[in-house]
């Protein structure tokens, strides 16, 4: 069946550090990818999302490639915030189903 | 525009016991979707509305849970009896009407179940 297999967190960052949070998929098709943040005490807003093979997502300076061959999306950012610490969660939908598949999520935690 | 809204925040409970979470959706939004976030894990599907009849709830325990949209426009999740593993933050999520492509599903801040 469908999965999303994300690395274990909490991820540990300095502010400015480089952040890479790994997502793999496991999906008949092509579906389309997603990543999605909480921040504490607030419900998912979608970061951003990818619909086919090579495509970019980009949103507020994370950036994530939709690799078929690899059957993956990670997460990069080239400088985090302390404003980024949040859980952050990759998920995929089917072409034509409107079902979410989540992976367990990443906590990350930036240092000042 | 207002967002998804849910209520209660928190709930706690003891188990045996009855519960009820209620939400709101955006405006227009024809779709409806409960979820079920165990801490660590990601969200799972429960059940999902299209206006006022059950689209999917293959994953719904349907011999505790049960879910309703009577006007398809607000949603209630009932729990009858809880069980301590039904602990977890219920969310909610809406979108434009279900079609063949994607319409993003927007998420209320959940509610906090403990079960004890």
């Amino acid at each position: 069946g469908d999965s999303v297999t994300q690395m274990e967190g909490p991820v540990t960052l300095s502010e400015e550090a480089f952040l890479t949070i790994n997502c793999t998929y496991t999906a008949t098709g092509y579906p389309s990818l997603f990543w999605y943040v909480q921040y504490p005490g607030e419900g998912l807003q979608l970061l951003l999302k990818a619909t086919k093979a090579d495509d970019k997502g980009s949103n507020k300076g994370f950036e994530a490639t939709y690799r078929k061959e690899t059957t993956s999306f990670h997460l990069e950012k080239g400088s985090v915030q302390v404003s980024d610490s949040a859980v952050y969660f990759c998920a995929l939908i089917r072409y034509n189903f409107n079902k979410f598949y989540f992976g367990s999520g990443t906590k990350l935690n930036v240092k000042p | 525009e207002a967002g998804v809204a849910q209520s209660p925040r928190y709930k706690i409970i003891e188990k045996r016991q009855s519960v009820a979470f209620w939400c709101n959706p955006i405006s227009g939004h024809a779709t409806l979707y409960w979820y079920q976030q165990i801490l660590g894990q990601g969200p799972k599907l429960l059940i999902q509305f299209q206006n006022n009849g059950v689209v999917d709830d293959s994953q719904l325990p349907k011999d505790r849970f049960s879910a309703e949209r009577l006007k398809g426009v607000d949603s209630t999740l009932k729990i009858q009896p809880a069980k301590l593993e039904d602990s977890a933050v219920y969310l909610c999520a809406s979108s434009l009407e279900l079609t063949s492509s994607y319409n993003e599903q927007f998420f209320g801040p959940g509610t906090r179940l403990t079960v004890l």
